[in-house]
């Protein structure tokens, strides 16, 4: 049972504009929330955290927004760049006694022309 | 600064037979990870290591076996290589071994393919 969904595979959008990939959740103990972004034969790359007691993060062009009660999350790009064209992954934390560990999302692909 | 360092990054095996995939970081990190990645199933975990001396399984640990050799170096094992074992493994390290917010440093990749 997927805990992290993402159920857009792909999202193409032309340079400039904005870019939304979406992220739901099951598991209301997560606690923070995190977004990481992948090239082709690279390990993905931290992009950007949320706690789960706020609901909006920025970071330059990026920003998350956080939704508990939908229990869904955002990552918004503005403004997109054909260098932003990659594979986005959304994750989650739980913390157990054995520790700390992210349960990732299957990912979405941004495709960004220009 | 070489981060997370995976070997080998390609390996082909036959069926049945086992190989252990290296990690070392050097970023004095607590904890580690293995994950597996494949079409259309995004990141699964594996294993992970909170720290040196302890291990425990994450979402997908049939057919491995992992060991936290020391602080440094977290290795996966298969014993006997299966085709559904065919994938792309990312070994990654954590700063905070504990907390939230768990930021992993990721390490290239090792491409697996079992026949």
């Amino acid at each position: 049972d997927q805990q992290v969904k993402q159920n857009s595979p792909s999202l193409s959008v032309q340079e400039g504009r904005i870019s939304i990939l979406n992220c739901d959740y099951t598991n209301s103990m997560f606690d923070y929330f995190l977004w990481y972004k992948k090239y082709p034969a690279e390990g993905p790359t931290f992009l950007i955290s949320i706690s789960s007691i706020k609901d909006k993060n920025e970071d330059g062009r990026f920003t998350v927004f956080l939704n508990k009660s939908a229990k869904h999350l955002s990552l918004h790009i503005v403004p997109s760049q054909p260098g932003d064209s990659a594979v986005y992954f959304c994750a989650a934390t739980f913390f157990n006694q054995a520790g700390t560990a992210l349960i990732f999302g299957k990912g979405t692909t941004l495709s960004v022309s220009s | 600064n070489a981060g997370v360092t995976q070997t080998p990054k390609f390996q082909v095996l036959k069926t049945g037979q086992s190989m252990t995939l290296q990690c070392a970081q050097d970023m004095n990190h607590n904890s580690m990870y293995w994950y597996r990645q494949d079409p259309g199933m995004g990141l699964r975990l594996i294993y992970y290591s909170a720290s040196e001396g302890t291990t425990d399984k994450g979402e997908v640990p049939n057919g491995y076996n992992v060991s936290r050799l020391n602080k440094r170096e977290f290795s996966l094992r298969l014993e006997s290589a299966a085709p559904s074992q065919t994938s792309v493994y990312f070994c990654a390290s954590s700063d905070l071994p504990g907390g939230s917010g768990e930021k992993l440093f990721f390490g290239s990749g090792t491409q697996l393919s079992v026949l």
